[in-house]
């Protein structure tokens, strides 16, 4: 079956240390990954996206890189900050207009 | 200039109740789902719909049921609620013409049953 997860459930860093977020996927037949973001109290809120023919996809201050040969997704924050404390999902989608499979979340606690 | 809007955001009820979760999107959206979040924040798809067809995960009881007014709308009823219903409640848009979309999250309904 489809199962998306994530190595560790909480991440601690400092303010402005760069903070990376792995998950793992098993379904060979995914196309397309996203990062989302949930804040307390708050939808998951969109982070960036790859689609499963890249390998790197870079944002503001964020990148994704896929590892499609050992079913890897990780997400990179630079200069974490303390507005980046959040739980971070990773979820997958194995074909157009069919929903999400999410992962189980890492929580981001960043200090000052 | 709210995307996608759930109503109301905190539901608190007793077990056996019947109640409803709202959820509009004005982005012109294809499709819109619901996904449960449990305690864990384990997100899960309930249903997804678009005007061709209902996608039901075979997990959810059949006390649940979506009701698509139109396009924009998706509502959830909830019959004979149960203590294990308590969740938070997303609802969520996408289109469907483009191999790659991100999905839009409301805020969000916390649902708490007595």
């Amino acid at each position: 079956g489809e199962n998306v997860g994530l190595h560790l459930p909480t991440l601690s860093v400092q303010e402005g240390d760069n903070s990376i977020i792995n998950c793992a996927y098993s379904n060979s037949a995914s196309d397309y990954f996203i990062w989302y973001k949930q804040e307390s109290g708050k939808g998951p809120q969109f982070i960036i996206d790859i689609r499963s023919n890249m390998d790197k996809r870079q944002g503001q201050r964020v990148t994704v890189l896929l590892n499609k040969t050992v079913k890897h997704l990780s997400l990179q924050i630079a200069a974490t900050q303390p507005g980046d404390s959040a739980v971070y999902f990773c979820a997958e989608r194995t074909q157009a207009g069919t929903a999400l499979i999410f992962g189980k979340g890492t929580t981001l606690s960043v200090s000052s | 200039d709210t995307a996608v809007s759930q109503t109301p955001k905190y539901l608190v009820t007793q077990m056996g109740n019947d109640k409803s979760i709202k959820c509009e999107q004005n982005l012109g959206h294809d499709t819109m789902y619901w996904y449960k979040q449990d305690s864990k924040k384990f997100l899960k798809i309930m249903f997804s719909y678009n005007n061709k067809e209902l996608i039901i995960n075979e997990t959810v009881p059949n006390r649940f049921s979506p009701k698509s007014p139109d396009k924009a709308h998706l509502n959830l009823h909830i019959n004979s609620l149960e203590l294990g219903d308590s969740a938070v409640y997303f609802c969520a848009s996408s289109r469907d013409d483009r191999p790659t979309y991100e999905q839009y999250f409301g805020p969000g309904t916390r649902l708490t049953v007595t």
